[in-house]
Parts: structure tokens; C-alpha cells; sequence
């Protein structure tokens, strides 16, 4: 069955750097883009960045453009999100989620949190 | 940038039928995706491009999608479906998806 599994998630200061995995299994991963999709604590869904099936092409919101780097690895199958210069707003959690007629399969999430 | 609008909250009697909208700039001429998403829990597809459904999903799930609104509606509402209920688009110029603000349904 499709299993998308976050980690990498943890507490660090405003400013630095922190990078998120997502590891994917059950189906043909390279044949997918992914998505990265986080929920700041109490509030809405925000999308993030999405990469295409061969990594050749990303797009990110706003609110990340610049800070945020949203990469793969076929052979690993496994996502990433690379994220600079951290900011107490980018606190929430994070999901990794596969595209196919919407956003068909969602992990569990994994919790960001950024102190001043 | 697009903008979908849902309202916060719907409220309905169990058995009843439960209707959830979703504005934006002819947002009938998009594909409109749903998302239910329970407490500490991930979101989960429940409609996708704009009234299909995926397995697993109950027929009690149903979505519609023209003008300025699409509408998701759950008929025979029962307890478990309490959760919010969020909207989703594309926007091809930015190859951006959109989220409207999430709907929270309440089972009176």
C-alpha cells in the first residue's frame, strides 16, 4: 500500500537551517511529482512547493520562494525540503503529499518548530 | 494570486444534508479538489476534480462546481463526519495549488 513517512522535523532557532525528508513506498515514485503542504498550529492548510516527477521542475509559494529548496531522489525514493533562514511563522507542520487527481496520498506530518 | 473563499463553519442536524461552498474568480472553469481533515490527523481526498470520488469514499460524499462556486455535499450526515473541510485548486499560470481557509463541519 502507499506509505509516505516525514522526518526531520524538530525545534531550531529563527534563522538556521533544517532539512525534511519524505519517504515513499508502494508505488512507482518516479512516475509522481510531490508536493510539500504545512498547517501552521490551529490554522489552514498552506501549499508549499511542488516538484515534478523527474525533479527538473519547482514551484513554491511566496512565503517560502528563496528560503526553501524542494528536491528528489529517484533512486532513494525520497523527497526533500531544504529550508533556510527559518522564521518563527514557518512553524507548523509539514506534509508531504503525492499528486494524482489532487493530492491522492498525504503522510502523517512532521512538526517544525521556530523560536525567536 | 487566486483566492477561494469558504465560509468557517456549517453546523447540521445528524441525517441531514450538509452543504459546503467554496468561492473564487470562475472557479468553474478549475478543477476543485476536497480535502476532510479530522483532529490531529492528516487531510484525506474526499472529491476530486470536482465531483469524482475516490475508493473508499462514501456515496454520501458529492461535489458540484460551476460559476463562481463549487459545493461539497455530504448527505445523511452522521457524527463521524465532523472535521474540516478544505477546498483546492490549481492555478496553471503559477502551477500553484490554492487552499481555500477550511470549513469546520459540526454534527448538531
Amino acid at each position: 500500500q502507499v506509505q509516505l513517512v516525514e522526518s526531520g522535523g524538530g525545534v531550531v532557532q529563527s534563522g538556521r537551517s533544517l532539512r525534511l525528508s519524505c519517504a515513499a513506498s508502494g508505488f512507482n515514485f518516479r512516475n509522481y511529482a510531490m508536493h510539500w503542504v504545512r498547517q501552521a498550529p490551529g490554522k489552514g492548510l498552506e501549499w508549499a512547493a511542488v516538484v515534478s516527477y523527474d525533479g527538473d521542475n519547482n514551484h513554491y509559494a511566496d512565503s517560502v520562494k528563496g528560503r526553501f529548496t524542494i528536491s528528489r531522489d529517484n533512486s532513494k525514493n525520497t523527497m526533500y525540503l531544504q529550508m533556510d533562514s527559518l522564521r518563527p511563522e514557518d512553524t507548523a507542520v509539514y506534509y508531504c503529499a503525492r499528486d494524482e487527481a489532487g493530492l491522492d496520498y498525504w503522510g502523517q506530518g512532521t512538526l517544525v518548530v521556530v523560536s525567536s | 494570486s487566486y483566492v477561494l473563499t469558504q465560509p468557517p463553519s456549517v453546523s447540521v442536524a445528524p441525517g441531514k444534508t450538509a452543504r459546503i461552498t467554496c468561492g473564487g474568480n470562475n472557479i468553474g472553469r478549475n478543477s476543485v479538489h476536497w480535502y476532510r481533515q479530522k483532529p490531529g490527523q492528516a487531510p484525506v481526498l474526499v472529491i476530486y476534480y470536482d465531483s469524482d470520488r475516490p475508493s473508499g469514499i462514501p456515496e454520501r460524499f458529492s461535489g458540484s462546481n460551476s460559476g463562481d462556486t463549487a459545493t461539497l455535499s455530504i448527505s445523511r450526515v452522521e457524527a463521524g463526519d465532523e472535521a474540516d473541510y478544505y477546498c483546492q485548486v490549481w492555478d496553471p499560470s503559477s502551477d500553484h495549488r490554492i487552499f481555500g481557509g477550511g470549513t469546520k463541519l459540526t454534527v448538531l
